[in-house]
């Protein structure tokens, strides 16, 4: 089946420093890709929408200037974390679909755990 | 608005049936999907009903009823491994996923 790689799994960072996150579709081309945060015991919430070669669709009250989304290619999404602070801490999973919709399936990476000291 | 209800936790013995509910209010409907997730882990795809029916798929079915907002995650020959959370996620008019909340599932031996 399709992959979906996510890098990297684990990062700890000082506060006020960027944090970068990388999903990349291994086989398949991924014209939109989606990006989750999950905090503890809570389900995954939609952060943003990301469509290859146009700006993210942000979901209401998440900050685009401090979560950076850019999409420059049909296998790789970015999602930068600026100037993170302690209350960013989670975990955070990016999607992908095939640009070819005929399987209904979402392949998902395998998350990232971001700590912010 | 748009909601998505599945139970919080449920209990059940290895070997057994256990059978995961999902009801749904969204607008627009363009499928709804099955997940798995074990702690720290990303979830992995179990099932997606589009059409009133189901989907059988070795010891796990999901059924679909569009006109009652209403879908079911079945799981046979319960193993411990399936100690996970279930999420039920629907996809709205705009392919917007909309998740539950998950259902923890804890398997007694």
């Amino acid at each position: 089946g399709a992959v979906v790689s996510q890098h990297p799994s684990w990062v700890i960072c000082k506060s006020g420093t960027s944090v970068k996150i990388e999903c990349r579709s291994l086989d398949f081309q991924a014209t939109t890709m989606f990006w989750y945060r999950q905090f503890p015991k809570q389900s995954l919430m939609l952060m943003a929408t990301s469509n290859e070669g146009s700006k993210a669709t942000y979901e209401q009250g998440v900050e685009k200037d401090k979560f950076l989304i850019n999409h420059a290619s049909l296998t790789l999404s970015t999602l930068t974390v600026t100037s993170a602070h302690p209350e960013d801490s989670s975990f955070y999973i990016c999607s992908a679909r095939e640009q070819r919709w005929d399987t209904g399936e979402l392949f998902f990476g395998e998350g990232s755990r971001l700590t912010v000291l | 608005g748009q909601n998505i209800d599945q139970p919080t936790e449920m209990t059940a013995t290895e070997g057994a049936i256990v059978q995961i509910n999902c009801t749904y209010q969204t607008s627009g409907f363009n499928g709804l999907f099955w997940y798995q997730q074990h702690a720290g882990e990303a979830p992995t795809f179990l099932s997606y009903n589009v059409l009133d029916g189901l989907e059988e798929k070795g010891r796990f079915s999901s059924f679909l009823s569009r006109s009652k907002g209403y879908s079911y995650l079945l799981l046979k020959e319960l193993q411990m491994k399936d100690s996970a959370s279930y999420l039920c996620g629907v996809m709205d008019s705009n392919y917007q996923l909309i998740w539950g909340a998950g259902t923890k599932l804890i398997i007694k031996p």
